[in-house]
């Protein structure tokens, strides 16, 4: 069966500092990866996804970034925090059904807590 | 308009009752839909697919479907306590990768 791996559980980063959040999928091949930050009491803000290695779509330009460097590993990263960085940050991964487009349900890794001070 | 819509809440329900979540979505080509729990500090977690019309039940879950009303809903029978949760509806964005959520309804159920 497939599973999602994410870490660390919970993190607090002062203001300016880099960021590394790792997500690993396993029990699937070419899986479609994403990221979602979701603020205290709002919904899913989707912020990139990931259809193969090395293909990132940003939904949102701010000062975040993400890389795929192996097919089940999606790595979100930022040079610099600020302090509207803090929130819920998901990771997802649906099946990937060679069809060129997406028509299978997402699931989600446990989140990261990042709070920033 | 919002691409998938859903009523914030607070809805309330007795332990025992039928609760009743409703969803629209604007995109009339759309063909995938999901429900999704997220208990308070946790991630979503996937309760129910549907892909065509009418309804589609899963132990105390049924899922009903209108594609020519633009209208998918959740019905949870016999409403427990620890169904208490807030309910994304997820319709994903034809023809894409990406999945539109809803803001998600909250429901409290009352012993």
């Amino acid at each position: 069966s497939q599973t999602i791996h994410q870490w660390p559980a919970t993190l607090v980063q002062p203001v300016g500092s880099p960021l590394s959040l790792e997500c690993t999928v396993e029990g699937t091949s070419n899986p479609n990866l994403y990221w979602y930050r979701q603020a205290a009491g709002r919904g899913l803000q989707l912020l990139f996804y990931s259809v193969g290695i090395g293909q990132i779509s940003s939904e949102v330009p701010q000062n975040l970034s993400a890389s795929r460097p192996q097919d089940r590993q999606f790595i979100l990263s930022s040079k610099k925090l600020l302090l509207s960085d803090s929130g819920f940050y998901l990771c997802a991964w649906s099946d990937d059904m060679g069809l060129g487009y997406s028509n299978q349900p997402q699931h989600f890794g446990d989140g990261t807590r990042l709070s920033i001070l | 308009q919002k691409e998938v819509e859903q009523n914030s809440g607070p809805l309330s329900v007795p332990e025992g009752a039928i609760a009743s979540l409703n969803c629209t979505y604007s995109d009339r080509v759309s063909q995938s839909f999901f429900w999704y729990r997220q208990y308070s500090g946790k991630s979503p977690e996937l309760i129910m697919s549907i892909y065509s019309n009418g309804d589609k039940e899963d132990g105390r879950f049924t899922a009903q479907l209108n594609k020519a009303s633009q209208y998918v809903s959740l019905l949870i029978r016999d409403s427990q306590p620890s169904d208490s949760a807030t309910y994304l509806c997820a319709v994903i964005h034809p023809g894409g990768f990406k999945t539109i959520f809803g803001a998600g309804t909250r429901l409290f159920v009352k012993a």
